[in-house]
């Protein structure tokens, strides 16, 4: 089974600009959560959904935004970039909906904001 | 979710058992333990879960102690490959999928 992807991989984008992040899941897995990680707050949940409804959300601006498609493929969107918005975007997937669950993640996307 | 607390660093020779210890004092009987490790660069990896009894897979051992307030992670023969940080977490069974992320523990394998 292929593992979960990311798309792209880096981005460099201008303060003010907005960005669109996609991940795609593994084949089977209904929910999709995603991550922020930087050096100096680590790995901070943002979002994660599952069959297109967002069930939780992080302590994110409304500035960070996600949706969730009918073939579980899942984006999230950046509007107005600052610079702090540079981290590691890490998108996971899970097959399970309760019980202990492992979530899979994929590599990332590198976003650079100058 | 309840806190975890994880000594920032370890290391382990390369072939010895790294053991690394994870406090979560305030556990809930409705929360899981899992552990998650980060190879420089890449995505956290899932490793291994438990509730209330010890587990093993193909990757490591999870020993939870009794009145389940830490438990400990065991790699049994470490390898270089195995350096990495390595995460603690605490999160409950139903609901929504969230993983609370703490500092963790970066273990170096030496050889």
């Amino acid at each position: 089974k292929a593992g979960v992807t990311q798309t792209p991989r880096y981005l460099i984008k201008t303060r003010g600009q907005q960005v669109t992040l996609s991940c795609s899941p593994i084949s089977g897995h209904r929910s999709v959560s995603w991550y922020q990680q930087t050096p100096g707050q680590g790995l901070q949940f943002l979002f994660e959904y599952f069959s297109e409804t967002q069930r939780n959300k992080g302590n994110f601006p409304g500035r960070f935004s996600g949706r969730q498609f009918s073939n579980s493929r899942s984006e999230m969107n950046v509007s107005t970039l600052e610079l702090g918005d540079s981290a590691l975007y890490l998108c996971a997937s899970s097959l399970t909906t309760s019980g202990a669950y492992e979530q899979y993640f994929g590599p990332g996307t590198r976003l650079t904001v100058t | 979710d309840a806190k975890t607390t994880q000594p920032p660093s370890m290391d382990c020779a390369e072939g010895r058992a790294a053991n690394l210890p994870c406090n979560h004092s305030t556990i809930s009987g409705n929360e899981y333990v899992y552990w998650y490790r980060q190879i420089h660069s890449q995505g956290p990896q899932y490793i291994i879960h438990g509730l209330k009894n010890n587990e093993t897979n193909e990757m490591a051992s999870l020993i939870i102690t009794e009145d389940r307030k830490s438990s400990t992670l065991i790699l049994p023969h470490a390898t270089l490959r195995d350096t990495a940080v390595y995460y603690c977490i605490v999160s409950q069974i139903q609901g929504a999928q969230k993983l609370v992320f703490g500092q963790g523990t970066r273990l170096t394998i030496n050889p």
